[in-house]
């Protein structure tokens, strides 16, 4: 089956660690994307990247990283410079060929709590 | 960038149409309008893409008027199932507003 995996689905840390959060896609897609998500609040941009070994800052950068090591895989770092970090992490791939039409697909998510 | 604009609630009743109206006035010559329903503790899946007039598919339909300023999504014959949040989507740009939650009410 083709699609978007997250990895974990629930994840908890205590305040001041770092955690990655998984993100494997087999649809061969060039672009990769990470948003977070508030309770009753829409998606937020945090990285993306367009082709391996580059990525762009989104709307909400400071306190993640991210790499593009690899076609297949966007591992997303929080870090403990992050304030607020608790939230619904939304992983997402698309073709990316003709940007007035791109499509997203996205993942089932990873909701991460600070302790 | 061509912001959007959607209501941020809608009620309605199973079986009824229910028709979501995005605006996006400063929308590109060759900007796609892309819609997405959302389910809680879930991604966002696409559900219908168009550039002008009437696109329909087996979920949807999707009315794009001459100016393209403004879209809306029809919903026909609604379930208990189509709860969830929408969102309209102007091009490629990776902008999520707050979307329109649809509340289906038996």
């Amino acid at each position: 089956d083709g699609g978007i995996t997250q990895s974990p689905k629930y994840l908890f840390r205590k305040e001041g660690q770092n955690v990655t959060l998984s993100c494997e896609q087999n649809l061969n897609h060039d672009a990769m994307y990470w948003y977070r998500q508030d309770p009753g609040q829409g998606l937020r941009l945090i990285y993306y990247s367009q082709i391996v070994n580059d990525f762009q800052k989104g709307d909400i950068a400071e306190g993640y990283s991210v790499s593009r090591e690899k076609k297949e895989s966007f591992p997303l770092t929080v870090t403990s410079a992050q304030k607020n970090p608790t939230a619904f992490y939304l992983c997402a791939s698309s073709i990316a060929e003709l940007v007035h039409t791109d499509t997203q697909y996205f993942g089932p998510g990873t909701r991460l709590t600070v302790l | 960038l061509a912001k959007t604009t959607q209501p941020i609630s809608m009620d309605s009743y199973e079986g009824q149409e229910v028709n979501i109206t995005c605006s996006h006035n400063n929308i590109a010559t060759n900007d796609y309008i892309t819609w997405y329903q959302q389910f809680p503790s879930q991604g966002p899946r696409f559900i219908i893409q168009g550039y002008k007039t009437k696109v329909t598919n087996e979920v949807a339909s999707l009315f794009i008027p001459a100016d393209r300023k403004s879209s809306t999504l029809s919903l026909p014959r609604v379930s208990l199932s189509d709860t969830a949040v929408y969102y309209c989507l102007v091009g490629g740009k990776l902008i999520f507003g707050q979307g329109t939650e649809l509340s289906v009410k038996p």
